[in-house]
């Protein structure tokens, strides 16, 4: 069965930069694309971004020029940064694999809040 | 950008059937997937190609998809099937994955 947890900080100062992990278990890593998605409380899904395991990326247009999401199949995690926070960043923060063919979501960690405050 | 649109409530008695649509411009010609998230959980997928099921889905959960809209059923609903629903497409120009603003659904 494939797990993911995603693991980091629960506490970011402001203008800092948010670094998170997930790690996937009990199944491949490679020929996957890999995802992070956030929600803030109370509110719908937002999707921050992809990598596949041959490092191409896709993020969010508006989140762009803040985020990185990287792979690294030896370890068999991936990770996401996210510079200059603010408060609008406090989130859920979720990492998922894609399905096959884009056969939606199929395995999504617990989750991890992530605080942004001073 | 593809935008889809939820109703952000249904309601619905136990024993009697909920449908949850997904909105957008000719949505019948993308695939369709819907996540069910219980409170303080994480999303699961249970409906991808607009109506396949994973397997540990029960079979009271069905999707179809055509014209504008797509629609998730819950024939027989049960308390436990109190949730947020999301509907969500890929963006074929952006290669990007749009969710819809989430459904709440209320067992009376």
């Amino acid at each position: 069965q494939v797990q993911l947890q995603e693991s980091g900080p629960g506490l970011v100062k402001p203008s800092e930069t948010l670094s998170l992990t997930c790690t996937v278990s009990g199944g491949p890593i490679n020929i996957f694309q890999w995802s992070w998605i956030r929600q803030p409380a109370g509110k719908g899904l937002e999707w921050i971004g992809h990598v596949h395991t041959s490092g191409t990326t896709n993020y969010k247009s508006s989140l762009k020029s803040r985020v990185t999401i990287s792979v690294d199949t030896s370890k068999n995690q991936f990770s996401l940064e996210l510079t200059s926070v603010t408060a609008a960043d406090t989130a859920v923060y979720y990492c998922a694999r894609v399905g096959l063919g884009g056969s939606g979501l199929d395995y999504w960690g617990q989750g991890t809040l992530v605080t942004v405050s001073s | 950008s593809y935008v889809v649109t939820q109703p952000p409530s249904v309601s619905v008695a136990p024993g009697k059937t909920a449908r949850i649509t997904c909105g957008g411009n000719n949505i019948g010609r993308k695939h369709v997937h819907w996540y069910q998230q219980r409170p303080g959980q994480a999303p699961v997928l249970v409906m991808y190609y607009d109506s396949d099921r994973p397997s540990a889905i029960p079979e009271r959960l069905s999707g179809s998809n055509s014209g504008n809209t797509a629609t998730l059923t819950i024939s027989r609903v049960e308390a436990g099937d109190e949730a947020d629903y999301y509907c969500q497409v890929w963006d074929s120009a952006s290669d990007q994955p749009v969710f819809g603003g989430g459904t709440k659904v209320t067992v009376l």
